[in-house]
């Protein structure tokens, strides 16, 4: 089936820092891929998202780019804040309109001052 | 006012208990969904509706019920709560055809 799988954390890094985190994922044929952030104590919310191969979705200074060749679509940040201190989590949806979201288990970022 | 609501937004409960939680929504979608989410797991779909006479089941539906009541309305009930139904659950939205969902700020359930 369907299935996700990103970096485990927690990640920790010092504010300005660079952010990578990794993500793959198995799906049949084209998924579309998405990023969700979670703040604390708040629902998820849609950070960015691409649907098709070498597509490039990008918010908050935040991007990722779709790679088939790789299954990827890691999210990357050049100089994080303190303010990015969340819950990512990788996603898709298969193609064929069920749009069913499927997670993966979700990154822990935390910045420091 | 928030598109996607629910409620409670915490709720401690004891094992053998009925429990309902409520989402409604204000952004016309005809798609609703229940999520729960546990520590190191992700988000696991319960239930999912694409409109008020269709519901399905998600990966982890035992144990759980729902009830469609209208376009904007999606109840998730536990008949007889256990305590590995201690989670977070979340409501989200999506418009039919758009690949985007809107999430409710959660509900805190604790069964003991």
């Amino acid at each position: 089936g369907d299935s996700v799988t990103q970096m485990e954390g927690p990640v920790t890094l010092s504010e300005e820092a660079f952010l990578t985190i990794n993500c793959t994922y198995t799906a049949t044929g084209y998924p579309s891929l998405f990023w969700y952030v979670q703040y604390p104590g708040e629902g998820l919310q849609l950070l960015l998202k691409a649907t098709k191969a070498d597509d490039k979705g990008s918010n908050k200074g935040f991007e990722a780019t779709y790679r088939k060749e790789t299954t990827s679509f890691h999210l990357e940040k050049g100089s994080v804040q303190v303010s990015d201190s969340a819950v990512y989590f990788c996603a898709l949806t298969p193609r064929g309109g069920s749009e069913k979201l499927v997670f993966g288990k979700g990154t822990k970022l935390t910045v420091n001052p | 006012d928030a598109d996607v609501t629910q409620t409670p937004r915490n709720r401690i409960t004891k094992t053998g208990k009925r429990i309902m939680l409520e989402c409604s929504q204000t952004k016309g979608h005809d798609r609703m969904y229940w999520y729960r989410q546990d520590p190191g797991l992700g988000l696991r779909l319960i239930y999912y509706s694409f409109d008020v006479k269709d519901i399905n089941k998600g990966e982890i539906s035992d144990g759980y019920s729902v009830s469609r009541q209208a376009q904007a309305k999606f109840s998730l009930s536990l008949e007889s709560a256990i305590p590995n139904q201690t989670a977070l659950y979340f409501c989200a939205t999506s418009d039919t055809g758009i690949n985007e969902q809107y999430f409710g700020p959660g509900t805190r359930l604790t069964v003991t």
